[in-house]
């Protein structure tokens, strides 16, 4: 089964900062994906940032980027230059290949608990 | 390029009662999921179709709750009857296919007195 644990239930920084969401993860598949969201107070869950099992350089969106460390299951999400709008709750998630009798299929996402971070101007 | 709606955006019914939330993915995407956020939670998937077939509906409590995508583009779920521990977000999320980035909706608020 696959599971996705972040240990850090909430985070402040200091506007202009830099911050790390933690993210492990845990699977026996060597082919899967992780993702980053933003949910803010609103609801909507906005995709952030995806990096692939294979991928070999960490992924980067503009101020978001992933710190991929696939020998200690790491996942952690590093914001640059945090901004007062970054203050949201943010959750890691990962995908892999489900396979059943009727073949395999991609989709699922598996969503750890999640981090608020609050930006302090 | 239109996001993934949803309505109603706020729900409040009584348990037993019966509800429907509807989703419109984005234009083209082939796959959708409904997911079930409860709160201080992350979403947990109910349901994800590809087109208008049933992929996965493992996690879905069907003695209560149902699922269609008519003609492969909207869906409706439904809840009956609703239980109040159904409190939650309903999220609709869908992708151009399976293996793609999923986008969301902005959400259905249930609450279930």
């Amino acid at each position: 089964a696959q599971k996705i644990t972040q240990t850090q239930p909430g985070m402040f920084v200091q506007e202009k900062e830099a911050v790390t969401l933690d993210c492990t993860y845990d699977t026996s598949d060597q082919s899967y994906g992780l993702f980053w969201y933003k949910q803010p107070s609103s609801g909507e869950m906005i995709f952030l940032i995806y990096q692939g099992s294979y991928d070999e350089q960490n992924a980067t969106e503009g101020r978001y980027s992933l710190n991929f460390q696939k020998a200690r299951k790491s996942a952690n999400l590093v914001i640059s230059a945090s901004q007062l709008g970054d203050s949201a709750m943010y959750f890691c998630a990962m995908r892999v290949p489900d396979v059943s009798a009727g073949g395999t299929s991609y989709g699922k996402l598996t969503f750890g608990q999640g981090t608020i971070l609050t930006v302090h101007p | 390029e239109a996001g993934v709606a949803q309505s109603p955006r706020y729900k409040i019914i009584e348990k037993r009662q019966s509800v429907a939330f509807w989703c419109n993915p984005i234009s083209g995407h082939a796959t959708l999921y409904w997911y079930q956020q409860i709160l201080g939670q992350g979403p947990k998937l109910l349901i994800q179709f590809q087109n208008n077939g049933v992929v996965d509906d493992s996690q879905l409590p069907k003695d209560r709750f149902s699922a269609e995508r008519l003609k492969g583009v909207d869906s409706t779920l439904k809840i009956q009857p609703a239980k109040l521990e159904d409190s939650a977000v309903y999220l609709c999320a869908s992708s151009r296919k399976g293996r793609e980035t999923q986008y969301f909706g902005p959400g259905t608020r249930l609450l279930v007195l």
